[in-house]
């Protein structure tokens, strides 16, 4: 009931494309939804994050959707460009812990 | 600085040996969080410190993993014992007031046992 499913796995996108990343999780206790952004040998950065009681951020090209009922959020990158190529993990808390609960992450390529 | 920073950045051990990563969080952040990351997977939360304390270590894997935080601000995460399978990533975030807001990342310790 801890587990986030993130999928897919790998993503190739056209610069200039939208990239859409997609998490699904159990445990309705979550109450906070970030996403993470990492280049490799470095650590995850955080990306938007999204409470439950709103269905939608957007912070530029980067917009997370969320649906509380079906126990799903995921990550839409608008006009994707090469420099957005890097892993991709969403991630869940709950409570007072802020422990974060993390995706298998995404592994995104944008092609010039 | 103005980032989290570990140290050391890379470790080589021989099994059996047991070492000590360092985490310097963001200076003010009350909340200090240890994950571990193996290739190609997600971070797996490890402890939880609010201040001094550790408010969780339930994702500490066994008894063999320790970790303090004396002064409420720099922590070392100590392995005793160590053995290949402990080969990972070790991350270290802060966050300024805990649960819900944004945690920072170092950049990581790369432990391989040998």
């Amino acid at each position: 009931q801890q587990q986030v499913k993130q999928s897919p796995q790998s993503l190739i996108v056209q610069k200039g494309g939208i990239s859409i990343i997609n998490c699904a999780y159990e445990n309705t206790a979550f109450d906070y939804f970030p996403w993470y952004q990492q280049f490799p040998g470095k650590g995850p950065a955080l990306l938007i994050a999204i409470r439950p009681d709103v269905s939608e951020k957007k912070e530029g090209r980067f917009t997370i959707s969320f649906n509380k009922s079906a126990k799903q959020f995921s990550l839409h990158i608008m006009d994707s460009q090469p420099g957005d190529s890097a892993t991709y993990f969403c991630a869940a808390s709950s409570g007072n812990t802020g422990k974060l609960i993390f995706g298998q992450g995404t592994t995104l390529q944008v092609k010039p | 600085g103005a980032g989290v920073s570990q140290t050391p950045s890379n470790k080589v051990t021989e099994k059996g040996k047991y070492v000590e990563l360092r985490c310097d969080p963001i200076s003010g952040h009350t909340a200090l969080y240890w994950y571990r990351q193996s290739l190609g997977q997600g971070p797996e939360f490890l402890i939880y410190f609010q201040g001094t304390g550790a408010a969780d270590d339930s994702g500490l894997p066994n008894d063999r993993f320790f970790a303090v935080r004396p002064e409420g601000s720099v922590s070392t995460l100590k392995i005793q014992r160590t053995e290949r399978g402990d080969s990972a990533v070790y991350l270290c975030a802060s966050s300024l007031m805990g649960p819900g807001t944004e945690a920072f990342f170092g950049q990581g310790t790369r432990l391989t046992v040998v």
